[in-house]
């Protein structure tokens, strides 16, 4: 397996601009979590899905942040309009399950930096 | 507030020394795991404890769950360059009838040859 894909790797952009992430997670997972990195606030979760179904968005900092899963194979996480704070590393993980003994998958993360 | 504080943040070594990171809650875990962080990469699982007192080795790496299941540790025997990264804890609250892994801010460990 090719583990959790996420697209792009990097992405610089300008303040107002929208933003859109990407996540592959593993086959067969059926959970996906967006999570946020920051030095000042280390791992932050933004908002999980269940069979593509989001459970939880209580993380999500404000109205300009949406995330959605069509299907089973894909999510996206947009930023409209993006603002200078946003700048961050971006993480999309899966899981069979909760995670409470499993763990999680990460991807390799989009670093944002919103010029 | 943090729920999951690490100590230290920061820790410099040279190879072949041993050193312990901690992980620390005023709240009782269910479990906690323990994550590796490599540069530009995501947190790679090391372990996950799930028993008061457990201790799980992992090669040089020596993880233990507290008794009363609020803190754990994280020892490395003879530390190798190929060590440093940014250990993450990690632990399930829950929020109402959800669940959310939440993370510690990490110790970034770095071994110098």
């Amino acid at each position: 397996d090719a583990g959790v894909i996420q697209s792009p790797r990097h992405e610089v952009t300008e303040m107002g601009q929208e933003v859109t992430l990407r996540c592959k997670p593993i086959s067969g997972h059926d959970y996906l979590f967006w999570y946020r990195q920051t030095m000042m606030r280390g791992l932050e979760l933004l908002i999980y899905f269940n069979n593509n179904v989001p459970i939880d968005d209580s993380g999500m900092p404000e109205d300009r942040f949406s995330a959605k899963m069509p299907n089973a194979s894909f999510s996206t996480l947009k930023i409209q309009p993006s603002e200078p704070r946003d700048s961050a590393v971006y993480f999309c993980a899966s899981s069979f399950h909760k995670g409470t003994r499993g763990g999680y998958t990460f991807g390799s993360g989009t670093r944002l930096t919103v010029v | 507030t943090q729920l999951l504080e690490q100590s230290p943040q920061f820790l410099s070594i040279q190879e072949g020394e041993n050193l312990t990171v901690y992980c620390n809650s005023s709240s009782v875990f269910s479990s906690l795991q323990w994550y590796r962080q490599e540069p530009g990469e995501g947190p790679v699982l090391l372990v996950t404890v799930v028993t008061g007192g457990e201790v799980k080795k992992l090669k040089r790496l020596t993880f233990q769950f507290g008794d009363a299941r609020k803190d754990s540790s994280l020892h490395i025997t003879a530390a190798q360059p190929g060590d440093t990264g940014l250990y993450l804890c990690a632990g399930p609250v829950m929020r109402g009838s959800n669940y959310k892994l939440t993370f510690g801010k990490g110790t970034l460990l770095t071994v110098n040859p």
